[in-house]
């Protein structure tokens, strides 16, 4: 099983500034078809998960160009341009390169 | 617009059964992997089980190894998980997914308390 760590687990911002989550893969998500299925998804108090991010660097249908994720073999950063009240929540990491598909243990980003 | 309805959480004992479902619309279901994804409360995101497009793969966490039976129905754009022997530690919300990632459901709360 792939473990997904992320740093920090607690961010707090003030709005209008940059923010960064960092995620590590205790092997590489390269997958035979040479990509790496390395995902982003925010989660809103009460709310679903929704996807940010696939495939380490592709911004999903609707995520603002705010959002931008980077990162190759094991190391992977999203970063927030500048953070906006409807950013709070919680920020997983998901590799979805075989089978188990395990997720970092969340950061959770709030407002100084 | 792609939606996905989950059902058939509930309160259950410990050691009984539930069959959650998941129904999809709006992209072509056959098409696609899926995967059942729960949250206990307060906590992070788990993967469960997956299954191939076309129902004839699936794959189980560890921890639900044995005990979980995913399956589909194509022809009816549903996702089904049954869940036997239920333990307190599988009360969780349970998502189905499309995909690795792409589209989430609303969630079904599974409760098993005695």
């Amino acid at each position: 099983e792939i473990v997904m760590t992320q740093i920090p687990l607690s961010s707090p911002v003030t709005l209008g500034q940059p923010a960064s989550i960092s995620c590590r893969s205790s092997q590489s998500l390269v997958n035979s078809d040479g990509d790496a299925y390395l995902s982003w998804l925010h989660q809103r108090p009460g709310q679903p998960p929704r996807l940010l991010i696939y495939k380490i660097s592709n911004r999903f249908s609707g995520v603002p160009d705010r959002f931008s994720g980077s990162g190759a073999g094991t190391d992977f950063t999203l970063k927030i341009s500048r953070v906006e009240t409807e950013d709070v929540g919680v920020y997983y990491c998901m590799h979805a390169t075989r089978f188990p598909y395990t997720f970092g243990q969340g950061t959770k980003l709030e407002i100084k | 617009e792609v939606h996905l309805l989950e059902s058939g959480g509930g309160l259950v004992q410990p050691g009984g059964s539930l069959r959650l479902s998941c129904t999809a619309s709006g992209f072509i279901f056959s098409n696609f992997g899926m995967s059942w994804v729960r949250q206990a409360p307060e906590t992070g995101l788990e993967w469960v089980s997956g299954i191939s497009a076309s129902g004839g793969s699936t794959y189980y966490a560890d921890s639900v190894q044995g005990r979980f039976n995913m399956s589909r129905d194509n022809s009816k754009n549903t996702l089904y998980l049954q869940m036997n022997n239920l333990r307190a530690e599988d009360a969780a919300t349970y998502y189905c997914v499309s995909g690795g990632s792409y589209f989430w459901g609303q969630g079904t709360l599974v409760t098993v308390s005695s």
